[in-house]
């Protein structure tokens, strides 16, 4: 079945990059989504990507794909201690399928 | 706009108890899915209505998860008899169907608790 594989763990210095992995198993795989959880709130959106596409910049966000290797990344330039929280990487094969979600990497930033 | 929301926020209940969630999407939104986070694990898909159908229930654990959406506004998830596996964070999302991405909204989650 469909499988999404992540890191659990990231500690990065407040100013320094952080950048969190996911390879996912589903060629058919037509979108691919970062999703961020703070402590208490639900699933924010930060960002999606394509499958023809292979980056997407937004603000401090960098989404790199390659669809060969079937791994997603996600960079945040200059993480604040703000940025701290859960990101999950998820896919869907189509419009209204349901998300395939990893479970999630614990991004702490060290002030 | 008023996002998705969920009720009760958190939940203990005894093993053998019902417990029923309750999710009210954004006004409009035809899509809404259920999803489940067992501690450390993996968000998993649960149920998709649109409107008022059951598109697609593949992800109910067993028997004992009824999910209802009258009228195809808010949605139920009732859990009879709860048993410990059953503790968790249940996230509501809904979508439009006109949106390119589909991008689906969450809620903030009921969190179980089955003691």
């Amino acid at each position: 079945g469909e499988d999404v594989e992540q890191s659990l763990f990231l500690s990065v210095r407040e100013g320094d990059s952080s950048v969190i992995n996911c390879t996912y198993t589903d060629s058919s795989s037509t979108y691919l989504y970062w999703y961020k959880q703070e402590p208490g709130a639900g699933l924010q959106l930060l960002t999606y990507i394509f499958s023809n596409m292979d980056m997407k910049q937004d603000q401090r966000l960098t989404v790199l794909l390659n669809k060969k290797d079937k791994h997603l990344s996600l960079r945040i330039a200059d993480t604040q201690t703000g940025d701290s929280a859960i990101y999950f990487c998820a896919e869907r094969e189509s419009g209204n399928t349901p998300l395939v979600f990893g479970k999630g990497t614990r991004l702490s930033v060290i002030a | 706009e008023a996002g998705v929301t969920q009720f009760p926020s958190h939940s203990v209940i005894e093993k053998g108890q019902t417990v029923t969630l309750r999710c009210d999407p954004i006004s409009g939104h035809d899509n809404l899915y259920w999803y489940r986070r067992v501690m450390g694990k993996e968000i998993k898909f649960l149920l998709h209505f649109v409107k008022e159908s059951k598109q697609d229930e593949s992800g109910m654990p067993n028997n004992r998860f009824l999910a209802e959406r009258t009228g195809g506004t808010y949605s139920t998830l009732k859990v009879q008899p709860a048993e410990l596996e059953d503790s968790g964070v249940y996230f509501c999302a809904s979508s439009q169907r006109q949106t390119y991405s589909y991008e689906q909204y969450f809620g903030p989650g009921t969190r179980l608790t089955v003691t």
